[in-house]
């Protein structure tokens, strides 16, 4: 039972650099999402995939690219990073739509440090 | 910005004890979830209570509802140091948005 498997769990980029944090979920979920979690912030929406082929922007979208590969994967680009992008990310996934919105299963978070 | 508002921010209590955490929240939604995070782990879900509902309860969990109030709490009777945990409430204004958290409330158990 992986559940939501999100790699790296740890990564430190330069200002500048770019990277993809890759999520993938093996519970045949329709919906994907990534947070941002920031100390005395919660969890912040950053880009969200309702279903495979569409994607849509959270609370803090700039900076930051979505791809929904397929039904299982769904990855976030850092196309040059800022030291405000400090953050541990989380991928989650649940079943959305047609009035209802379960219960989320979550990755086990990605720590970035830009320096 | 963030929908819920968890009070308090913070809360010490012994283990045997009981804890009450608050959620507020702006606009009417479908649903409200609760979830919990261990330090350095990933969010898990404990319970979701719908508009309809006013009380539900899981194991030593008992959440409630209040949409007069715009208000929700969780209450964790026989409190254990393994609860020591944060708490996050979650909502969504519809069924085809996505959830929307809160900042937390940090719980320590001291046994």
């Amino acid at each position: 039972n992986a559940g939501v498997t999100q790699t790296p769990k740890f990564q430190v980029l330069k200002t500048g650099q770019s990277m993809t944090l890759q999520c993938a979920q093996d519970m045949n979920h329709n919906s994907m999402y990534w947070y941002r979690q920031d100390p005395g912030m919660g969890l912040r929406l950053i880009y969200y995939s309702a279903s495979e082929g569409t994607t849509d922007k959270g609370e803090v979208p700039n900076g930051y690219n979505v791809s929904r590969l397929n039904k299982r994967e769904f990855s976030l680009r850092l196309e040059s990073a800022a030291p405000s992008q400090t953050s541990v990310y989380f991928c989650a996934s649940n079943d959305q739509g047609a009035g209802t919105n379960e219960k989320l299963f979550f990755g086990s978070g990605t720590q970035l440090s830009v320096l | 910005s963030q929908q819920g508002e968890e009070d308090p921010q913070a809360l010490s209590i012994q283990e045997g004890e009981n804890a009450t955490m608050n959620c507020s929240y702006k606009t009417s939604i479908n649903n409200l979830q609760w979830y919990r995070q261990n330090s350095g782990r990933g969010l898990v879900h404990l319970i979701l209570i719908r508009s309809n509902e006013r009380e539900k309860h899981s194991g030593r969990l008992r959440v409630t509802l209040d949409t007069s109030k715009k208000s929700s709490s969780l209450l964790i009777t026989a409190s254990r140091a393994a609860d020591t945990a944060s708490y996050f409430c979650a909502t969504d204004v519809s069924g085809n948005t996505p959830l929307v958290f809160g900042k937390g409330t940090r719980l320590s158990v001291i046994a």
